[in-house]
């Protein structure tokens, strides 16, 4: 069965400096899709960043950008220039491929907590 | 605005109560899920419907049962609720399909049960 790890529970960084949440996760499947996810305070799940397992560029969104690391199943997300505002939980999540009767799974890890420093 | 609506955003009810959530999915988007967060907790899937029909179940009590009509909104009915249902519910949608965007999340109903 898959799993998602997210293994820091919670992470500090000084504003405008570069933080990296790490994600871990482990599947028998080649061809899945890995997220990430912000929860700020408000507690509105936003989408942070999308990642292809078949593709090797690592995806990159403004700021934020992943390290995506296949073989070693890992895919952390890179967050630069830290702002306020990025406080908030930051949930990675793995979908799998789809299966023969047409569903897949959607796992979520337990989150990591982003503290801003001003 | 996502484009997920979900009602009522707050609810408080009674124990052994009956409640009902709803949630319209963004156009387009044929699959509804249901997530559980307790409080600083992640997300449990409970359950998920794709145009009409039930296509996966996560660790949803019997208690509870949800629905997805011909117009594509979704209800969650939770029943003899107790004090531990006392959670954030999301609910989430998405295309469907080979390529996938990522779900779309509703701002979720926050349920307290006293």
């Amino acid at each position: 069965a898959q799993t998602v790890t997210q293994s820091q529970p919670e992470m500090s960084v000084q504003e405008a400096e570069t933080v990296t949440l790490s994600c871990t996760y482990d599947t028998s499947e080649s061809d899945y899709y890995l997220f990430w996810y912000k929860q700020p305070p408000s507690r509105q799940m936003i989408l942070v960043i999308r990642q292809e397992a078949y593709k090797q560029q690592n995806a990159t969104e403004n700021r934020f950008s992943v390290n995506f690391q296949k073989a070693a199943k890992s895919f952390s997300l890179k967050i630069s220039d830290s702002q306020l505002g990025d406080a908030a939980m930051y949930f990675c999540a793995y979908r799998s491929a789809i299966g023969p009767s047409g569903t897949y799974k959607y796992i979520f890890g337990t989150g990591t907590r982003l503290k801003v420093l001003a | 605005d996502s484009g997920v609506t979900q009602t009522p955003k707050h609810l408080i009810t009674a124990t052994g109560q009956r409640v009902t959530l709803r949630c319209s999915p963004r156009s387009g988007d044929l699959s509804v899920y249901w997530y559980q967060q307790s409080l600083d907790q992640g997300l449990q899937f409970l359950i998920q419907y794709y145009n009409g029909e039930e296509r996966a179940k996560g660790n949803i009590l019997e208690r509870f049962s949800a629905q997805q009509f011909p117009d594509l909104h979704s209800e969650l009915n939770l029943s003899s609720l107790e004090l531990g249902d006392s959670a954030l519910y999301f609910c989430a949608s998405s295309v469907d399909g080979d390529r996938d965007y990522g779900y779309t999340f509703g701002s979720g109903t926050r349920l307290t049960v006293v």
